[in-house]
């Protein structure tokens, strides 16, 4: 079983449009992390959450912690074709990094 | 942060062979990493290269198969030994830094027929 649960697990939409990607777990986690990879590269890091209910913005990206820290969120407002790519949230676990199952976002033009 | 190169970038491999890919930073990280993904799908963890010492691997993933050398801080290497079509997947070469950043490699595509 995956330790976080990620959903969607794909989504195609239009340009413009908003959507929501969630990561959930059964653990509790003292912090989480969102990356996103595209082709041909490694995972980038987007942002690190680490205390239940905060809130981060990060342009038109939105990451939210739960506040008994099992699960996030991800909201895109005003897709955009280059945030098509692969999501992955991620929790540190004994210092080694253990990703989500992985929404992949495809933003038509 | 840290710049994580690898090489080959991909390659296709006849099964029963092995492939080495070569792993460098270019700064002093304290820890590196090696990871699986298969087509479409999320990064699995094969295993932490230890420098000096043999590999932690994870569940699933051995010795005999994945062998990974770290001779020092900056460089690793992971062998895909007696490659089956199985073992087509990117492998990705991750290193933290002192202050726990963690960066990732572009990856090596690799091909079995």
């Amino acid at each position: 079983t995956q330790l976080l649960e990620q959903s969607p697990q794909f989504l195609s939409i239009q340009e413009g449009e908003n959507l929501t990607v969630y990561c959930n777990s059964s653990s509790v986690f003292s912090s989480l992390q969102w990356y996103r990879q595209e082709p041909g590269e490694g995972p980038v890091l987007l942002v690190t959450v680490v205390t239940g209910g905060e809130v981060k913005k990060l342009k038109r990206l939105t990451f939210q912690f739960g506040d008994a820290r099992k699960d996030s969120s991800l909201h895109i407002t005003a897709a955009q074709p280059g945030d098509t790519g692969l999501y992955l949230c991620a929790v540190d676990s004994s210092y080694k990094l253990i990703f989500g199952s992985g929404t992949r976002l495809l933003v038509r033009p | 942060s840290a710049v994580i190169s690898q090489k080959p970038s991909r390659d296709i491999c006849q099964r029963g062979t092995s492939l080495t890919i070569q792993c460098q930073v270019d700064s002093q990280v304290t820890m590196m990493f090696w990871y699986r993904q298969q087509p479409g799908q999320s990064l699995t963890l094969i295993a932490t290269a230890n420098q000096g010492s043999e590999a932690t691997y994870e569940s699933g993933f051995v010795i005999d198969k994945f062998p990974i050398s770290r001779p020092n801080l900056t460089f690793s290497t992971l062998t895909v030994s007696n490659m089956s079509p199985e073992d087509s997947s990117i492998y990705l070469c991750s290193a933290r830094t002192p202050i726990d950043e963690q960066f990732f490699g572009p990856g090596t595509r690799l091909t079995v027929l």
